[in-house]
């Protein structure tokens, strides 16, 4: 399976508690996306990378999250301290962005997260 | 900022009509992408069309085509012969020059036999 591979599937946590997801993009892919979504809702945009690099976090994400790409391949996003507010589906997405031409984005298919 | 707007909440149409999705954008960028997504029950993203703002020519994908108006900022997606499983939420996207996308808040589609 060549596709966006997102871990794990479902996460189920106590307020309070730390998680933290993983994203394999495509492995040629340079540019990974985070994506928060929320039923009924279009995905809200939290933070990309090119290669290793942050370039964006939104400004509505708090400090109790915070991703990272430390190799240019797979990512993780960590929230600390969770709360209820935070149940919603993670969306990891990637692309080819050779010379600054946009691509298509891949999706994974999600990590749904909820707080007790 | 950029923003979209969806104004169709839900839909709903017979099997084998043409039905159409409405979209409104707002950026004062020049070059940008512009997208719809189908999110089925499986909640996995799938890009049904893309379209280049550069592009004057509206784009097509088999039954699914578009209608880019780009001055009055409009991005409609039109279905033809709809199909059960078109049966969707379905999202306008914009993608701006640094390749961030901004979704809409979706048009739920019922294809209804």
């Amino acid at each position: 399976d060549t596709g966006v591979s997102q871990d794990p599937r479902h996460k189920i946590t106590k307020r309070g508690q730390n998680v933290t997801f993983r994203c394999d993009p495509i492995s040629e892919h340079n540019r990974l996306y985070w994506y928060r979504q929320t039923l009924g809702q279009g995905p809200e945009f939290l933070t990309y990378f090119q290669n290793e690099a942050q370039l964006e976090k939104s400004r509505l994400l708090s400090d109790r999250f915070s991703a990272e790409r430390p190799k240019g391949s797979f990512s993780t996003l960590e929230i600390q301290r969770t709360e209820q507010g935070d149940s919603a589906m993670y969306l990891c997405a990637s692309s080819l962005n050779p010379t600054g031409a946009s691509e298509k984005l891949f999706f994974g298919s999600g990590t749904q997260l909820s707080v007790l | 900022a950029q923003t979209v707007t969806q104004s169709q909440p839900e839909m709903s149409v017979q099997e084998a009509e043409t039905v159409t999705l409405s979209c409104t954008y707002d950026t004062s960028e020049n070059n940008y992408y512009l997208f719809w997504y189908k999110q089925p029950p499986s909640r996995q993203m799938i890009l049904v069309i893309r379209q280049e703002a550069y592009k004057q020519q509206n784009a097509t994908e088999n039954r699914f085509s578009v209608n880019f108006q780009k001055a009055a900022k409009s991005f409609s997606l039109k279905i033809s012969d709809s199909q059960l499983g078109d049966t969707a939420m379905y999202f306008c996207a914009f993608m701006n020059r640094d390749d961030k996308i901004i979704f809409g808040k979706g048009t739920r589609l019922h294809i209804l036999p």
